[in-house]
């Protein structure tokens, strides 16, 4: 089972900062990466998709880094509805994982 | 628009049995890989299972030890979960998605069925 790690698990961040979260792979996935954010009491919601594709709709302050092991999330210029949870996930094997996520909180 | 509608959830005491339903609609469903991913109180998201387009290939993680059984009918578009020998570290909310391509990323996802194991 490939790991996944998030940096960091929590943060406080104001709307218009530039926020970048960090995962990290076990061992190399290429770029077989996703990215979802997740609010309570709502389906997950695919943001980035090979590790740099911005899924149709998603708006163009998200974008995805990476490859191999190391990969980030940014969000240029957070706004009042990505307060979220936001989880990477692998698919280089069948046994998909995902990262522990990373709550983005309002500061 | 791509609907999935999950159902079947609910409170069971430790060792009982449970079957999830999942309703797809608003695409071709045997043209799609499906799979269950869940996300127990406080925790984060975790696959579970996994079946082809076909429903020829059931794929499972690891630590189900043969409990869990994923299965679909694709005449009437939807997938299945039968749940066995449940435990209190099952409790979670399960939900139903689709992979893009089969064993890839998922794309779309129900919004969840609420399952307690608890006595």
């Amino acid at each position: 089972e490939i790991q996944m790690t998030q940096s960091p698990s929590t943060m406080s961040a104001s709307v218009g900062d530039r926020v970048t979260i960090t995962c990290r792979a076990s061992l190399s996935i290429s770029s077989w990466l996703a990215w979802y954010q997740h609010k309570p009491g709502k389906a997950p919601k695919l943001l980035i998709y090979q590790a740099s594709s911005l899924e149709s709709g998603v708006p163009s302050r998200f974008s995805g880094s990476g490859s191999g092991t190391e990969f980030t999330l940014t969000i240029s210029s957070l706004q009042p509805d990505d307060f979220a949870t936001y989880y990477c996930q692998q698919y280089s094997t069948y046994h998909r994982t995902f990262g522990q996520g990373t709550k983005v909180e309002i500061k | 628009e791509v609907q999935l509608l999950e159902s079947g959830g609910g409170l069971v005491q430790p060792g009982g049995s449970l079957r999830l339903s999942c309703a797809a609609s608003g695409f071709t469903f045997n043209n799609f890989a499906m799979s269950w991913v869940r996300q127990a109180p406080g925790k984060g998201l975790e696959w579970v299972s996994a079946i082809s387009g076909r429903g020829s290939t059931p794929y499972y993680a690891d630590f189900l030890t043969g409990r869990f059984t994923i299965s679909r009918d694709n005449s009437m578009n939807t997938l299945y979960l039968q749940m066995n020998s449940l435990r209190a570290e099952d409790t979670a909310i399960y939900y139903c998605v689709k992979d893009h391509k089969s064993l890839q990323y998922f794309d779309s996802w129900g919004q969840g069925t609420l399952v307690t194991v608890s006595s």
